[in-house]
């Protein structure tokens, strides 16, 4: 699978938007962009995902860059409960369901 | 959007024993799932690929023998940790895929080995 570079960890204010990004050089032309969440102690929590277009989702937005080399996932008001890892992570659509790779993800804090 | 339990959420067993995690799907029927295992600290590792009425596939690393997988139902798969030994502590993660392209997690279940 191809792989994905993001920050260690980012900061934000709560109430304003935070901006994660991704960095994936080697994307293939049919992988999609997944971003999950992960809250200290449970599961991931699917976040959105898109190939080619922007997307916005009552969660988050995802903006993809026009050679699909990297891409930014947007809370746009981050509050306390967007504290979490954020994973950024490429799979292949093939026809039935996809394993994910999950490198080490952002840890992000919003600071009240 | 789609919801994926697992039973039970934490359990603490002696070394030795044996323990079973069941994973369910509650609204959907899933074909597949997928076994993960997070240690502190660390991201999640996919140990297992299941199907439905057919062997799981394991990964590199993972012993067959030792982490069996059961898909005998589209809502339901589980993995027995057998003989576990305090190494095998960790929180152990299954997830559904939804279509080709996204998958729901379950909540989690920890394990403590003694």
């Amino acid at each position: 699978d191809a792989k994905t570079t993001q920050p260690n960890s980012m900061e934000s204010n709560e109430e304003e938007p935070v901006h994660l990004p991704c960095n994936h050089s080697t994307i293939s032309g049919t992988d999609y962009i997944h971003w999950y969440r992960q809250l200290p102690s449970q599961g991931p929590e699917y976040v959105i995902h898109g190939l080619t277009s922007n997307v916005n989702n009552r969660m988050a937005s995802l903006a993809i860059a026009e050679d699909r080399k990297s891409s930014t996932l947007i809370l746009h008001r981050a509050t306390l409960r967007d504290a979490a890892v954020y994973y950024c992570i490429l799979s292949l659509s093939s026809g039935s369901a996809r394993q994910l790779t999950f490198g080490s993800g952002t840890q992000l804090t919003v600071l009240p | 959007g789609a919801v994926v339990s697992q039973h039970p959420s934490r359990v603490i067993c002696k070394s030795g024993t044996s323990v079973k995690i069941e994973c369910r799907s509650l609204d959907f029927q899933a074909t597949t799932m997928f076994w993960y295992r997070q240690f502190p600290k660390q991201s999640l590792m996919l140990m297992a690929t299941s199907n439905e009425g057919s062997k799981a596939t394991y990964e590199q690393g993972v012993e067959k023998d030792k982490f069996l997988i059961n898909h005998a139902s589209l809502t339901l798969s589980t993995l027995t940790v057998t003989s576990a030994h305090p190494e095998d502590s960790s929180f152990y993660i299954c997830s559904a895929g939804v279509g080709m392209e996204t998958q729901y997690f379950g909540p989690g279940t920890r394990l403590l080995v003694l």
